[in-house]
C-alpha cells in the first residue's frame, strides 16, 4: 500500500506556455501533499505544502502565482507552472502524508521531469 | 530553523563491505523523526530507515542500522553487506514532530557507489 503517482512522468512544453502536473495518492488518502524541486545532483527543495480543500503555503522565494496548487480533493493535488521559462526546467516531486498524526511518513511519487524549450 | 549537513558527497564501497554515511543536525525541539532516503537512478525516493527521537534503540531494517546520538545530534547510516543495488544518492531527513505539517527538511545527500 501507500503509492503515489504522478502525471506526465516526462513533458517538454515551450516557454511562454503553462504545463499542469499530477500527484495522485492511489491506496490512501492524502491529508497533505508537498512538492519538492530538484535541481540535478542537488538535494530536493520544498516548494509548497498543500491541505485538501484549502490554499497551499509556499516556501519562501517561491512564486505562488508562477507555481499553482491546487489540492482539490483527499487523493490529488496539482502543480501548475503557468508561463514556464527555460529556468523553470527541473525535476519536480510529489509526497503524500497519510493520517495526522503518528511518524507522518510520507510517500513519495515517481517525480516529473520538466523542460522547458 | 532546522538544518541537516551530510559532510561525504560521495563515498564508494566494495560489494559485500560495510559503509557509515554521516548526518548531522540542528535542532532546539526535542521531539523530532529523522529518516534515511535512497534516490536511485530512477529517482524514486525510497524510505530506507526512520528513528524517532525519544527512542533510544537504535533502529534497524535488514541490512541498514543508524546509529543515533541525540545529544551529538548525529544519525549516521550503516549498511552492511554492501549490493550493487545500493548504488544511489542518499538523504538524511529531519521532521519536526511538533509541527502541523510534517515538513521533511533534507541533507544535500551522499551518492553512494558500491563496486563489484
Amino acid at each position: 500500500g501507500a503509492v503515489v503517482s504522478q502525471h506526465p512522468s516526462w513533458v517538454i512544453c515551450k516557454s511562454g506556455t503553462s504545463v499542469k502536473i499530477e500527484c495522485r495518492s492511489l491506496d490512501f488518502q492524502a491529508t497533505t501533499m508537498f512538492w519538492y524541486r530538484q535541481f540535478p545532483k542537488q538535494s530536493l527543495m520544498l516548494m509548497a505544502t498543500s491541505n485538501e480543500g484549502s490554499k497551499a503555503t509556499y516556501e519562501q522565494g517561491v512564486e505562488k502565482d508562477k507555481f499553482l496548487i491546487n489540492h482539490a480533493s483527499l487523493t490529488l493535488s496539482t502543480l501548475t507552472v503557468t508561463s514556464a521559462h527555460p529556468e523553470d526546467s527541473s525535476f519536480y516531486i510529489c509526497s503524500a502524508r497519510r493520517g495526522t498524526s503518528g511518524p507522518y511518513e510520507q510517500y513519495f511519487g515517481p517525480g516529473t521531469r520538466l523542460t522547458v524549450t | 530553523a532546522q538544518t541537516v549537513t551530510q559532510s561525504q558527497p560521495e563515498m564508494s564501497v566494495q560489494e559485500a563491505e560495510t559503509v557509515t554515511l554521516s548526518c548531522t543536525y540542528d535542532t532546539s525541539e526535542s521531539n523530532y523523526y529523522l529518516f534515511w532516503y535512497k534516490q536511485p537512478p530512477s529517482r524514486q525516493m525510497i524510505l530506507v530507515i526512520r528513528q524517532e527521537a525519544y527512542k533510544q534503540q537504535n533502529a534497524t531494517e535488514n541490512r541498514f542500522s543508524v546509529n543515533f546520538q541525540k545529544a551529538a545530534k548525529s544519525f549516521s547510516l550503516k549498511i552492511s553487506d554492501s549490493q550493487l543495488g545500493d548504488t544511489a544518492m542518499y538523504f538524511c531527513a529531519f521532521m519536526n514532530a511538533g509541527g502541523s505539517q510534517g515538513n521533511l527538511i533534507f541533507g544535500k545527500g551522499t551518492k553512494l557507489s558500491v563496486k563489484p
